[in-house]
């Protein structure tokens, strides 16, 4: 079966930190790749995605994402954070099959950015 | 405003009473989604449909019945639930291509927090 790991369950940083959040996921075929975000008390939104093209993405909010083919890769990086970017973020992993857009999601993780 | 809206967004019911959770997605989608948020466990997928026919049940146990009266609109029926069915509860649609194409990008709603007492 399909599955999504990311490894890091909780972060705690501070503001300008770098941030890198890992993703790799089991499925050998084609797969389109998405990171989730979701903002306390809000619901879930998507910060990037990578169907095909040049493997590194730049998403919303200086956010960008890798992926990387040989490792099952997929991880999240945003050079400085802010505090605002205290969130939980969702990698989440999509692959072609005949119907049904399913959507395999990792646990999460939990960024907490001090100010 | 994400195009997908979800009510209740609280509910709070015992295990003999049976509810309903609506979603409306005003994004003119084709597919629609349930899922399952809890605690210290991945989303996990309970239901899609598309083009209004239910294409994947996960396993789901038969108190909770999905109901899809049109490409905008998604119930979910609750009968007899059980405390550990508490979670937030959520819809999300998308726009499936063609058979076998790639999946896109879902649009969650808020979702409705659930506690079964």
């Amino acid at each position: 079966a399909q599955s999504v790991s990311q490894h890091n369950h909780h972060v705690i940083l501070s503001e300008a930190a770098s941030l890198e959040l890992g993703c790799n996921y089991s499925y050998g075929g084609t797969v389109n790749l998405f990171w989730y975000v979701q903002y306390p008390g809000q619901h879930l939104q998507l910060l990037l995605k990578y169907f095909s093209g040049d493997p590194l993405v730049k998403g919303i909010k200086g956010f960008e994402a890798e992926f990387i083919k040989s490792k099952f890769s997929f991880n999240l990086r945003k050079p400085s954070v802010q505090w605002s970017d205290t969130a939980e973020y969702f990698c989440a992993v999509g692959r072609i099959k005949a119907a049904g857009n399913k959507l395999t999601f990792g646990g999460g993780t939990r960024v907490l950015v001090k100010p | 405003e994400t195009g997908v809206t979800q009510t209740p967004r609280h509910l709070v019911m015992g295990m003999t009473n049976k509810k309903s959770l609506k979603c409306e997605q005003h994004l003119g989608h084709n597919a629609m989604y349930w899922y399952k948020q809890s605690a210290k466990k991945p989303l996990e997928l309970m239901f899609v449909y598309s083009l209004e026919e239910r294409v994947e049940n996960n396993s789901v146990p038969s108190r909770f019945s999905p109901e899809c009266p049109n490409s905008s609109h998604l119930f979910l029926h609750l009968h007899t639930l059980q405390p550990e069915d508490s979670a937030l509860y959520l819809c999300a649609s998308s726009q499936e291509g063609i058979p076998g194409g790639p999946p896109d990008t879902q649009y969650f709603g808020p979702g409705t927090r659930l506690t079964v007492l």
